[in-house]
């Protein structure tokens, strides 16, 4: 057990909708990291928060958006569904950025659209 | 940008066997390299990492060392099992950049025969 929780483990949903995804870090880790996982793209980044602040951006959407609350815990949106949104969503957690600190990644949520 | 490259699978290896997967980045800092496991339906784990060059990181039987002169991080292992079947990804994380986000390589797939 990582420490990372990720909620909800599967989700299906229709095309067009709107989801949230979960995350909740290690206790006192301050930065989460949301990254993609698809069978075409591999694993690609998303966005990193730390302490409630936007840190970085990858490859996301602007259909997606995220945000880290008080709590530390963060959520991702993905809005206007395509079937290629399809994959599995990992949240990962760690210490601080900008140190050799590893980063522990939750379970994922196996996003489907049909 | 930073990249990682992994040697394409499967991998497939009959127990006891050595098992050896390529992996290589291009970096314009420091990176700290990491190579992350994931098993079957789980989210990834750490195996091993080393924080600069000729670091060796070692974990349940596996090595990997930080080459500088030749930009590579290769896993190696000297008796698989089968229990080590899962896919195996290397990464970076530039410790001078603002954020420690993970860039990954495309995963490898090891398959190990009883």
């Amino acid at each position: 057990d990582s420490g990372v929780t990720q909620t909800p483990k599967h989700l299906i949903t229709a095309t067009g909708q709107r989801v949230t995804l979960r995350c909740s870090p290690r206790s006192g880790d301050l930065s989460v990291y949301w990254y993609q996982q698809s069978l075409d793209q591999g694993l690609q980044f998303l966005i990193q928060y730390y302490n409630g602040e936007e840190r970085a951006k990858g490859n996301i959407l602007e259909r997606f958006s995220a945000q880290q609350f008080p709590d530390l815990h963060s959520e991702l949106n993905l809005s206007s569904l395509e079937l290629g949104d399809s994959a599995l969503y990992f949240c990962a957690s760690s210490v601080e950025f900008g140190a050799t600190t590893e980063a522990f990644f939750g379970q994922g949520t196996r996003l489907t659209v049909v | 940008g930073d990249s990682v490259t992994q040697m394409e699978g499967p991998v497939t290896l009959s127990e006891e066997a050595f098992l050896t997967i390529n992996c290589t980045y291009t970096a314009t800092g420091y990176p700290s390299l990491f190579w992350y496991v994931q098993y079957p339906g789980e989210g990834l784990q750490l195996l091993l990492k080393a924080t600069k060059a000729d670091d060796k990181g070692s974990n349940k039987g596996f090595e990997a060392t930080y080459r500088k002169e030749t930009t590579s991080f290769h896993l190696e292992k000297g008796s698989v099992q089968v229990s080590d079947s899962a896919v195996y990804f290397c990464a970076l994380s530039d410790r001078g950049g603002a954020t420690n986000k993970l860039i990954f390589g495309t995963g490898t797939l090891l398959a190990v025969q009883p």
